[in-house]
């Protein structure tokens, strides 16, 4: 049974540049959260997709958008990148968010 | 605004040492309470799973406990071993869905 499944590993982008991140949920889950950590700090709320719609948002810009999938999957759009974005993006799944969440293994972004 | 603190920031302990880390939070009206493990530059790995009904869950050597009224969990390891160091980090969700996470706790354990 395959967990939360995130693309790429590791990237490394320009300021000013744009990113897309991927999420692949757990089977049987249908709700995916986002989740910014930088270094040395707890993971703070990005925002979370259910159905499709974005259902719940953190204290993040418009430049952090996203999207979710008809098979529950995800992505995370950053625009305008800044040097105080990078940090290790971390994609969560649960089922209606009541039984707990399962993380993927994140993101590196690097922006430089 | 609901906020957690974990209580040491980081933690050496001899191997074969129990421990215990410890979580509390402002707002007691949370729905779950799960506790995670980080490893360097890794995801999180889910240990344990508190619903808000629950006072306790067990896991093989771990045990966590939590007290709402009190706004406090806290993590038991018994009989610790070097493959436990790693960052601990409590993360609970109240009305909506959004998990609030600590900082975490860093430990090490030593041979």
């Amino acid at each position: 049974d395959a967990g939360v499944t995130q693309s790429p590993t590791h990237l490394i982008k320009t300021r000013g540049q744009q990113v897309t991140l991927r999420c692949s949920p757990k089977s049987g889950h249908d709700t995916v959260s986002w989740y910014q950590q930088a270094l040395g700090q707890g993971p703070q709320f990005i925002f979370q997709y259910y159905e499709e719609e974005e259902r719940q948002r953190g204290n993040f810009p418009d430049r952090f958008s996203g999207h979710q999938f008809p098979n529950y999957s995800s992505e995370l759009n950053v625009n305008a990148l800044l040097l105080g974005d990078s940090a290790l993006y971390l994609c969560a799944s649960s089922f209606g968010g009541n039984y707990g969440y399962t993380f993927g293994s994140g993101t590196r972004l690097t922006v430089v | 605004k609901q906020e957690v603190t974990q209580i040491p920031a980081a933690l050496s302990v001899p191997e074969g040492e129990n421990l215990v880390l410890n979580c509390s939070f402002t707002d007691s009206a949370i729905y779950n309470l799960q506790w995670f493990r980080q490893d360097p530059g890794k995801g999180l790995t889910s240990l344990l799973l508190i619903q808000s009904s629950q006072r306790e869950q067990t896991s093989g050597r771990l045990n966590a406990s939590l007290d709402k009224s009190s706004g406090r969990s806290t993590l038991y390891i018994a009989a610790s071993q070097p493959g436990d160091s790693a960052t601990y980090l409590c993360a609970l969700t109240g009305g909506g869905n959004k998990l609030t996470f600590g900082t975490g706790t860093q430990l090490k354990v030593e041979l």
